[in-house]
C-alpha cells in the first residue's frame, strides 16, 4: 500500500550516534506502530500510537522513543545505537486501533 | 502477557497440495487473528483476518479456521502455487480497552515446489 512511506529504506550507523527512522502515511490512519523483525524472531513491536498525541510501549521498547505530533507522522529514534539494534525497521498504520494494520517497505538498519 | 507459538517453522509441498499452517495462543481474552505474507525482501502485506465471533472465513484459495477453545487457529491454502512461496506470518491481538497490541508467531516459510 503506497500510503506509508519510510525512510531511509537502508542505513549504516556507527555505535554511539543518534538516528531517528521516519513514517509518513496519507490515508488519515488514527493508529501507527512500529517493529523490529529479526531472523528466526518474527515481527515484534516496539511502540504505537492510537491517536495523534499518544504514544504506548510494545514488547521491546528499551532504547528506543517515538512522538506523534500529528496524524501523519510517527518517527522513531535511537537516542544512542547500539549493535543490538541491528534489524529491519517496519511502520504500519491502521485506521484504528482494532483495525487490520498495514505496513510500509521498512528500513534496513545496520550499527557497527 | 499474549504468547503465540506458530508451526512448522518451515513448510514444502509440491505444487497442487495444500498447505496447513497452525498458530496457538496463551490469552483467552485474544479477539482478532491476521494472517500475513510476507516474500523475500518485501513488506508484510495481509493476506486474511478473523475475528473470535467466526470460527472459519474462506478468500479464494486461502482460509483461516479458529478454535477459541482451543486457544489455537490455522491457515489453510488449497491448490498451491509457486507464488504462495514466502514467510508467513500469524498473530494475535487482545482487547483494546485491556491494552491489546499484536503478538506475532515467529513465522513459517512455505515453499512450492513446481
Amino acid at each position: 500500500i503506497a500510503g506509508i512511506t519510510q525512510a531511509p529504506t537502508s542505513q549504516i550507523l556507527a555505535a554511539g550516534r543518534r538516528m531517528t527512522l521516519r513514517c509518513t502515511q496519507d490515508m488519515r490512519h488514527n493508529a501507527m506502530y512500529w517493529y523490529r523483525q529479526d531472523l528466526g524472531l518474527g515481527l515484534r513491536l516496539i511502540h504505537y500510537s492510537n491517536t495523534a498525541g499518544t504514544t504506548g510501549k510494545g514488547e521491546v521498547p528499551d532504547g528506543y522513543s517515538v512522538s506523534r505530533a500529528n496524524t501523519d507522522d510517527f518517527p522513531l529514534t535511537l537516542a544512542s545505537a547500539v549493535p543490538s539494534q541491528t534489524s529491519v525497521y517496519f511502520c504500519a498504520s491502521s485506521e484504528g486501533p482494532d483495525q487490520p494494520q498495514h505496513f510500509g517497505d521498512g528500513t534496513r538498519l545496520s550499527i557497527l | 502477557g499474549e504468547n503465540v507459538e506458530q508451526h512448522p517453522s518451515t513448510l514444502s509441498v509440491q505444487e497442487g497440495d495444500s498447505a496447513v499452517i497452525k498458530c496457538t495462543y496463551s490469552d483467552s481474552a485474544s479477539n482478532y487473528f491476521p494472517w500475513y505474507k510476507q516474500e523475500l525482501g518485501k513488506r508484510p502485506q495481509l493476506i486474511i483476518d478473523i475475528r473470535s465471533n467466526v470460527g472459519e472465513k474462506k478468500d479464494q484459495r486461502i482460509a483461516v479456521t479458529l478454535n477459541k477453545t482451543a486457544k489455537h487457529f490455522s491457515l489453510h491454502i488449497t491448490e498451491t502455487q509457486p507464488e504462495d512461496s514466502a514467510v508467513y506470518f500469524c498473530a494475535a491481538r487482545g482487547l483494546y480497552n485491556q491494552g491489546g497490541k499484536l503478538i506475532f508467531g515467529q513465522g513459517t516459510e512455505l515453499s512450492v515446489k513446481p
